[in-house]
């Protein structure tokens, strides 16, 4: 099994609707992030948390909001969802432990289409 | 200004035909450089890090080195296989939380 996955994989909707993507992991990390990619942009980091009292915002948040449910989940709302939100999104984690090298470890992405 | 840039943005590479991809980076005091595969829609897998001057790494085809400006991803008699987008990725240098600043990404194309 997956150790951070992505719900939905896929969503298709219209301008306006709130949308809500999840993510879980069962690394037992404590860090996670949520991640927007566009074609020739990169990776641009929307908001982050390093535990569940802690959320923070990225380079991009304007528009979104997240919640750190547990230490496992991370969710990313979209309250009225615009079409240059069509991107892939991607949650990510890492250790923040004595041993931990930072690396972070990606779920499997959601491709939002906001028509 | 990007912190990170990777060239080329491209490369098409003959099956065997050895190369090297460049990440040169701006943050000073270097906590960590890393690199990861992106194959199309899916999310980065981990490769490498890279902590000091002078370090290499190695997986299979790939080895990694690091210079105190930038880092290079050597690939050795690439196969098909190895087609993907690599992204490498340096740590913010005020931050405790692990924020990470990506390049864009070199895409390359290795055909038979």
């Amino acid at each position: 099994d997956a150790d951070v996955t992505q719900t939905p994989r896929n969503r298709i909707t219209k301008t306006g609707k709130r949308i809500m993507l999840e993510c879980s992991q069962t690394k037992g990390h404590d860090r996670m992030y949520w991640y927007r990619q566009d074609p020739g942009l990169g990776l641009r980091l929307i908001y982050y948390s390093f535990d569940v009292k802690d959320i923070n915002k990225g380079e991009i948040s304007d528009g979104y909001s997240v919640s750190r449910q547990a230490q496992a989940k991370f969710s990313l709302s979209l309250e009225s969802a615009i079409p240059n939100q069509t991107a892939l999104y991607f949650c990510a984690t890492s250790d923040s432990g004595a041993s931990a090298s930072n690396e972070q470890f990606f779920g499997p992405g959601t491709r939002l289409t906001v028509l | 200004e990007d912190q990170v840039t990777q060239s080329p943005e491209a490369l098409r590479l003959q099956e065997g035909e050895s190369s090297s991809l460049n990440c040169s980076y701006t943050v000073s005091g270097l906590r960590g450089l890393f690199w990861y595969r992106q194959d199309p829609g899916k999310g980065p897998e981990f490769l490498f890090t890279l902590y000091s001057a002078g370090e290499e790494k190695e997986k299979e085809r790939l080895k990694a080195t690091l210079t105190k400006k930038e880092s290079f991803l050597h690939i050795t008699a690439p196969k098909p296989e190895d087609s993907a987008t690599y992204l490498c990725a340096v740590p913010d240098r005020g931050s405790t939380l692990g924020r990470l600043y990506f390049g864009r990404g070199t895409q390359l194309t290795v055909w038979p």
